[in-house]
């Protein structure tokens, strides 16, 4: 099992472009989410999923859009990139009440 | 918001000496989770607990929980320069709750001293 997987690893953006973050999972889980990560605030909730074709807005939604046509696959899209939304993003996944697994992470950095 | 909250923010110890983190949440869990980040890297599980169990081992790691307080703890015992990372704690809300997701602390970053 290649476990949650992550595109690109680093990725340079101009303000107001747009692009998607790619993760893939295949464990088979249900849930899965989007995490970003700045200096001393831990981690925040994006946007996550319960299943395919079922997702929802987490702590900081704001600039950011997800789908989930398949069980594997969970993209974040940013619309229209903020030098606010310069962090590291992580992708997770998990089977209910169960170990959640985290991907390597993706490196953004917005001019 | 996060649910749980980790204590100390930060600690430093020498090589060879236990280190104690604890975590506290607000709502009823099914679990708990403790995770490990080194600088500039991914996370790492370590161990998950529930909500029926009290006490739980991996290696030199111990993790307690007592849901009657909403707290846990994580000591590593003869601690090495290799432990040296951020360690978070992350909490599944009770499915009555509303929430799907785990909630996340801002960490306690340890510093071991070779």
């Amino acid at each position: 099992n290649a476990g949650v997987t992550q595109t690109p690893k680093f990725q340079v953006l101009k303000t107001g472009q747009s692009m998607t973050l790619q993760c893939a999972q295949d464990m088979n889980h249900e849930y899965m989410s989007w995490y970003r990560q700045d200096p001393g605030m831990g981690l925040r909730l994006i946007h996550y999923s319960v299943g395919a074709g079922i997702t929802d807005q987490g702590e900081v939604p704001n600039g950011y859009n997800v789908s989930r046509s398949t069980t594997e696959d969970f993209p974040l899209r940013l619309l229209s990139a903020a030098p606010s939304q310069t962090s590291v993003y992580f992708c997770a996944s998990r089977a209910r009440r169960e170990t959640q697994y985290f991907g390597p992470g993706t490196r953004l950095l917005v001019l | 918001s996060q649910q749980g909250e980790e204590d100390p923010q930060a600690l430093s110890i020498q090589e060879g000496e236990n280190a104690t983190m604890n975590c506290s949440y607000k709502t009823s869990i099914n679990n708990l989770q403790w995770y490990r980040q080194n600088s500039g890297r991914g996370l790492v599980h370590l161990i998950l607990i529930r909500s029926n169990e009290r006490e739980k081992h991996s290696g030199r790691l111990r993790v307690t929980l007592d849901t009657s307080k909403k707290s846990s703890s994580l000591l590593i015992t003869a601690s090495r320069a290799a432990d040296t990372a951020s360690y978070f704690c992350a909490t599944d809300p009770y499915s009555g709750a509303g929430s799907y997701q785990l909630t996340f602390g801002k960490g306690t970053k340890l510093s071991v001293i070779p």
